[in-house]
């Protein structure tokens, strides 16, 4: 069966500090996706990976394929970071979704 | 490209009433997804279109739901009656057949009352 699990749940931090969220998968899972909602807000795509590790601005995005885990980083969290952050894996036809981690981080 | 395209974005009706939500996927794209998010459930798809044939609706919750895409460049998402526990945020989201790369619309927050 493929899954996809993420963590944690709710994350809370405060201005500045950095920021891990994790996702496991399993077989069958040919790309890892991370995605940003805010509040009332529609599906962002921050990045799609396959291997190695990908940097945009202050979020990076990084995968291992051996261990089938990949980690999204926020360095020098801001409020405006505050949002819903899904993990999802691409099999042949669909995607996966993990559960989301709530971030939030306050001044 | 102006992206995945869905109307409305949001939607009111009563309860009884048929609603149809639309997209318009990337020009090119030939694979076509309908998700629904709640809050107890979050993300879940409802069904997917390969060249405008359905190929897994297996996630569609029952008889009320429909969805048809008449060509490559429009889909719709039919609930009929409504009811108030078919109140989320309905996503529609493109991609090429066999690519790991999808593109989201903007979701149709749809409530009824």
């Amino acid at each position: 069966k493929n899954e996809v699990e993420q963590s944690p749940q709710n994350l809370t931090a405060q201005e500045g500090e950095f920021i891990t969220i994790n996702c496991s998968y399993s077989v069958g899972i040919s790309a890892l996706h991370w995605l940003q909602q805010h509040p009332g807000g529609g599906i962002v795509s921050l990045f799609m990976l396959s291997s190695g590790k990908k940097k945009h601005g202050r979020l990076i995005a990084t995968i291992n394929i051996q261990e089938k885990h990949s980690s999204l980083h926020i360095t020098a969290s801001h409020p405006r970071d505050s949002a819903v952050y899904i993990c999802a894996g691409a099999t042949t036809d669909k995607l996966i979704f993990g559960t989301g981690t709530r971030l939030q981080v306050f001044p | 490209d102006a992206g995945v395209i869905q109307s409305p974005r949001h939607e009111v009706t009563e309860m009884g009433q048929e609603v149809t939500l639309r997209c318009k996927p990337i020009s090119g794209h030939n694979s076509l997804f309908w998700y629904r998010q709640t809050m107890m459930r979050g993300l879940e798809l409802l069904i997917y279109f390969n060249n405008n044939v359905p190929i897994d609706d297996s996630g569609m919750p029952e008889d009320r739901f429909s969805a048809k895409m008449p060509n490559a460049s429009f889909s719709t998402l039919k609930i009929q009656p409504s009811e108030p526990r078919d109140s989320a945020v309905y996503f529609c989201a493109s991609s090429l057949v066999g690519s790991p790369s999808y593109t989201f619309g903007s979701g149709t927050r749809l409530t009824v009352v």
